[in-house]
């Protein structure tokens, strides 16, 4: 079956960091890229950065830029997007989503995990 | 940056009525936009990518066009399984960016 499976929800004061995992099953891992998305509570969604699982290139969203490492593991075909210096704008929902592997082609989100809640808050 | 700007806010039609979803954009993003949609308490999921392709599974009552800085997705008969928010996003220049939303309502 083809999906993405999220890591739990977290929950992490100011200051502190947070690892989101996206496991992927039932496709070749390397074959495609991955954006990460979150969206806060009632609004609209917001890209992050997308990472391709072929070579490892980045390309992060420039607010993010100073504070956001996105990774991929080929032996457990696992994505992760670590978000640092927490704040309270950042309680989101945050999702992964299978992208394409060069970046030229990237922004087509044609699997989505079921999002990850990460709340911050002291 | 593209900002996408989605109207009307929200939408609140009959079954079997025509929606009909529109997206500007502040400059070209050539045929580069796509539409999510998105129901209560879901991952949103992929609907149309560059304009007027549909994506995998995606009945053919939804359907997208447009080009350039205007683009348009028709839903041709409304089902209340239709009932989400809507997003465009375009995926011509990084960083990639997405419209507010449009919701529909199935009345």
């Amino acid at each position: 079956q083809v999906q993405l499976v999220q890591s739990g929800a977290e929950v992490k004061k100011p200051g502190a960091s947070v690892r989101v995992s996206c496991k992927a099953s039932g496709y070749t891992f390397a074959g495609y890229g991955f954006s990460w998305l979150r969206q806060a509570p009632g609004q609209g969604l917001e890209w992050m950065g997308w990472i391709s699982a072929y070579n490892g290139n980045t390309k992060y969203e420039q607010k993010f830029q100073d504070r956001v490492t996105m990774t991929t593991d080929t032996s457990t075909s696992t994505a992760y997007m670590e978000l640092r210096s927490l704040g309270s704008d950042d309680t989101a929902m945050y999702y992964c989503a299978r992208d394409q592997r060069e970046p030229s082609a990237a922004g087509v989100f044609d699997l989505w995990g079921q999002g990850t809640l990460v709340t911050v808050s002291s | 940056e593209i900002v996408l700007t989605q109207s009307p806010a929200t939408l609140s039609l009959s079954p079997g009525e025509r929606a009909t979803l529109s997206c500007r954009a502040s400059q070209s993003v050539s045929r580069y936009l796509v539409w999510h949609q998105q129901k209560p308490g879901q991952a949103p999921r992929l609907l149309i990518y560059d304009a007027s392709n549909r994506a995998t599974g995606i009945p053919a009552r939804f359907s997208g066009s447009g080009s350039g800085t205007d683009f348009t997705l028709t839903i041709s008969s409304l089902e209340p399984e239709d009932s989400a928010v809507y997003y465009c996003q375009q995926r011509v220049n990084w960083p990639l960016t997405f419209g507010g939303g449009t919701k529909v309502e199935i009345k």
